[in-house]
């Protein structure tokens, strides 16, 4: 079974930029869910969507971000226009229906804003 | 506000055990986490604690007290492989589906 899987591995954009990043999440995962970790600092929560519809959204930082996921399928997350402070690695991770304690995370997107 | 405290970085002998600490602040505990990230992974999910007590799977076990704000994770016969980031994280009552993270806790094992 394949798992979470999230493109690009890596994005170097220069500020004022958009980035769009992209999470597949393991098939018949109802939830998914995004992450962030600034260098040094824990990992913190974004969003979470059930299906198609955004449960949580409190831990988006800002208007500049925006998280879709049409279909209820894949995810993307997108940040228009980038800030410096905006890099880090981006985590995407999903879990069945009903066992959302079981938080299969994707191997992350690095972002580094110039 | 919500706080998990665990140590920074801990070193330890391979073959040897180990014991993560963590304590955590916060409103509406529901369960507690322990994931395993090396450098450059994803984080792997290792133990769910939401009872008192202690869970045993293989080399590892996770213990929590609410009571206390407290878990650990013990790792035992450490292997060089063991050399990883271990987070803590919690989840709350009232948003069960979004964690709260520690920093981590670097583990180095030395030969």
């Amino acid at each position: 079974e394949a798992g979470v899987t999230q493109f690009p591995s890596h994005s170097v954009i220069e500020k004022g930029q958009t980035v769009t990043l992209r999470c597949d999440p393991i098939s018949g995962h109802d939830n998914l869910y995004w992450y962030r970790r600034v260098m040094g600092k824990e990992i913190k929560f974004l969003l979470h969507f059930v299906k198609e519809s955004k449960q949580d959204e409190s831990g988006m930082p800002n208007n500049r971000f925006l998280a879709e996921r049409t279909g209820g399928t894949y995810s993307t997350l997108k940040v228009q226009p980038a800030e410096l402070e905006d890099s880090g690695v981006y985590f995407c991770a999903s879990s069945p229906p009903g066992r959302i304690y079981e938080q299969y995370f994707g191997p992350g997107t690095r972002l580094t804003v110039t | 506000g919500q706080n998990i405290d665990q140590p920074t970085e801990m070193t330890a002998t391979e073959g040897a055990i180990v014991q993560i600490n963590c304590t955590y602040q916060t409103s509406g505990f529901n369960g507690l986490f322990w994931y395993q990230q090396h450098a450059g992974e994803a984080p792997t999910f290792l133990s769910y604690n939401v009872l008192d007590g202690l869970e045993e799977k293989g080399r590892f076990s996770s213990f929590l007290s609410r009571s206390k704000g407290y878990s650990y994770l013990l790792l035992k016969e450490l292997q060089m492989k063991d050399s990883a980031s271990y987070l803590c994280a919690v989840s709350l009552v009232d948003s069960n589906y979004q964690l709260i993270w520690g920093a981590g806790t670097k583990l180095i094992i030395k030969p």
